[in-house]
């Protein structure tokens, strides 16, 4: 069966520092993987994805993240934090029929 | 949010009474769904529309009917709400040519009381 996991429910950063947000995946044949952000009242935001190519990703506001398939994982990062990326964050599975299967979410608190 | 509009943004209704929730796009997308999002669950498949008058079930259908007449409407209706469907309801439609991300909508906060 497929899935992905979210194994942290918050992460807490200090604001410069680097963040990492942790997903993993299960499923049969090539995984297409994304990476979503919900800042308060408003609805998903599209990050970045991982179709094929090379295991690092970059996206939008900064992000990248970390494809490796032997681990199944991939990880949200981005180099320096900062306060205004404190939201909740979902990583997410292409499953079939053009459906997506979502983890449970992450909520990210930067400090300053 | 991508062309994609939600309505009503907020709703109250009583326990028993219909509910119909709007999405409407301006993309020309195929695919549209319906999510719920609840505390712990992440975002759960409700029902989606592969085209015109075409539709199929999710994993949390029971209680919930769509409607799709025109490319870019996408009808949600609760036949008789219940206090377990209070929950913040999106809207998504696909990434377009080749493009297996979904974009949503701005959500939908429905309280059955």
């Amino acid at each position: 069966a497929q899935s992905v996991a979210q194994p942290e429910d918050q992460v807490n950063v200090a604001e410069g520092n680097p963040l990492t947000v942790k997903c993993t995946y299960s499923v049969s044949g090539n995984p297409y993987l994304f990476w979503y952000v919900q800042y308060p009242n408003r609805g998903l935001q599209f990050l970045l994805k991982y179709i094929t190519g090379d295991n690092l990703v970059k996206g939008s506001y900064g992000f990248e993240a970390e494809f490796n398939k032997s681990q199944t994982s991939f990880h949200l990062k981005k180099p320096s934090a900062l306060v205004s990326d404190s939201a909740l964050y979902f990583c997410a599975l292409y499953s079939s029929a053009s459906k997506i299967i979502f983890g449970s979410g992450t909520r990210l608190s930067i400090r300053p | 949010d991508a062309g994609i509009t939600q309505s009503p943004r907020h709703k109250v209704t009583e326990t028993g009474t219909p509910v119909t929730l709007r999405c409407h796009q301006t993309e020309n997308h195929r695919y549209m769904y319906w999510y719920r999002q609840d505390p712990g669950h992440g975002l759960r498949l409700i029902h989606y529309s592969y085209g015109v008058k075409d539709t199929d079930k999710g994993e949390v259908s029971d209680g919930y009917s769509v409607s799709r007449s025109k490319t870019e409407d996408f009808l949600l209706t609760l036949e008789s709400a219940t206090s377990s469907q209070t929950s913040v309801y999106f809207c998504a439609i696909d990434g377009g040519q080749g493009g297996y991300e979904q974009y949503f909508g701005p959500g939908t906060r429905l309280t059955v009381t």
